[in-house]
């Protein structure tokens, strides 16, 4: 029973290096979410699908681009790391008629 | 737009209770949401409220809105060192049938347990 599952779980990037983080679930849920924690602040919204073939933006959308792949997979992608971007990534999904959002394990990316 | 507000450290002894507050601004926020994040793990929930409800109750923990001053309260009775974390008060907006995921957080309150 899974639930979210993000890869990878620690990232080392220099700056101007690209990559994305994947995210993954198995409840069927329509919508995905990408969150960042930064110390002090709180989780901030990145970007949404709040179904498969549909993404927008959320509070701190610049510096990424998303994918949502197919109802199951909604990948975030950074085209060129910044030291700002140091943070840790979470993915969450959730539906209509649940309550509650549930979280991945989280990824933590440091940007050199 | 959207604020949530929580103060950022809380110290209590162990078997006492714990009372973390947290403010926000949105009137028409339709679920508010605790969530508790132990090191280096994710998110789980906690609890949540309706905001037509003004308290409730799941075990050691006790959850109190008051609408009008946009004020909720966690309470954890008989307070364990297991208990040591950061709990984050959400709150999500009634975005039109959709579901509850788009949230926003306040801070984060360090709670730590001393035996």
């Amino acid at each position: 029973n899974a639930g979210v599952t993000q890869t990878p779980k620690f990232q080392v990037l220099k700056t101007g290096q690209s990559m994305t983080l994947q995210c993954a679930q198995d409840m069927n849920h329509n919508s995905m979410y990408w969150y960042r924690q930064d110390p002090g602040m709180g989780l901030r919204l990145i970007y949404y699908s709040a179904s498969e073939g549909t993404t927008d933006k959320g509070e701190v959308p610049n510096g990424y681009n998303v994918s949502r792949l197919n109802k199951r997979e909604f990948s975030l992608r950074l085209e060129s790391a910044a030291p700002s971007q140091t943070s840790v990534y979470f993915c969450a999904s959730s539906d209509r008629g649940i309550t509650e959002a549930f979280f991945g394990q989280g990824t933590r990316l440091t940007v050199v | 737009g959207e604020d949530v507000e929580q103060s950022l450290f809380l110290s209590v002894r162990e078997g006492d209770s714990s009372v973390i507050n947290c403010t926000y601004t949105d009137s028409s926020s339709t679920y508010l949401y605790w969530y508790k994040q132990e090191p280096g793990a994710g998110l789980q929930l906690l609890t949540y409220i309706f905001s037509n409800m003004d308290m409730k109750q799941d075990q050691r923990l006790t959850v109190l809105l008051n609408k009008k001053d946009k004020h909720l309260s966690l309470r954890i009775a008989d307070t364990q060192t297991g208990d040591s974390a950061i709990y984050f008060c959400a709150e999500a907006l009634n975005a039109g049938g959709t579901s509850y995921g788009k949230l926003t957080f306040g801070q984060g309150t360090i709670l730590t347990v001393h035996p």
